[in-house]
């Protein structure tokens, strides 16, 4: 089955302690990206990778680091978490053309206290 | 600027009603792509619909359908015959051009902040 696993779906942390989302794909897209998603602001792409070891900021990338070491994995790395990071995050994945849809992880809900 | 803007924070509609939610974009771009995305309460994002900006025709899936309006850069979904489970939160995004990579951006997928739809009895 094509998909996109995102792993934990729920996460509490504390302020300032290291955490990784991990994410995989196994459809071979090139693109990956991450987005959060905040009440009232849509989706926001935090960073995307065009193919391994392509990565690029999006538009809210300060306070996450992330890295394409191999096509199909594309983990979000929270180096100190602080409580403005509290969101839904998704990974997605699609062939890098105009008309490819973007297939979605379930989503990481994480909260930093 | 807001590249995709929804005007409609929240949306009834009457179950077996048509409903049409709105998107307007801004883009200098001429090959662009329109999606429609709905986010049920569950959280997962499902893929509705697609428009591309050259298709002349508007494109259509079961009960949706886009209303492409390319010179006032509109993408409109409408929900025909509306049932419950159409109840979520709905998300217009738009990707651009990959000649976009020039200026950085790749192949982005904006979004827009969503309408909450709420289908009633």
């Amino acid at each position: 089955e094509a998909q996109v696993t995102q792993n934990p779906r729920y996460l509490i942390t504390v302020t300032g302690k290291k955490l990784t989302v991990t994410c995989s794909q196994n459809m071979n897209h090139e693109y990956m990206s991450w987005y959060r998603q905040d009440p009232g602001l849509g989706l926001r792409q935090i960073y995307y990778s065009m193919n391994v070891e392509v990565t690029d900021k999006g538009d809210v990338p300060e306070g996450y680091k992330v890295s394409r070491k191999e096509k199909r994995n594309f983990p979000l790395i929270l180096e100190s978490p602080s409580p403005n990071q509290t969101s839904l995050y998704f990974c997605a994945s699609s062939f890098n053309m105009l008309h490819s849809e973007a297939f979605f992880g379930q989503g990481t809900r994480l909260t930093v206290v | 600027a807001q590249k995709i803007t929804q005007t409609q924070p929240g949306m009834f509609v009457q179950e077996k009603e048509a409903v049409t939610l709105d998107c307007t974009y801004d883009t200098s771009d001429q090959s662009y792509g329109l999606f429609w995305y709905k986010q049920p309460s569950s959280g997962e994002m499902i893929f509705l619909i697609y428009q591309g900006s050259y298709d002349e025709q508007n494109a259509t899936e079961g009960r949706y359908s886009l209303n492409f309006q390319k010179a006032r850069k509109s993408a409109n979904l409408v929900i025909s015959a509306s049932q419950l489970g159409d109840s979520a939160m709905y998300f217009c995004a738009m990707r651009e051009h990959p000649s976009s990579i020039l200026t950085g951006g790749g192949n982005k997928l904006t979004f827009g902040t969503g309408t909450q739809l709420k289908v009633e009895l």
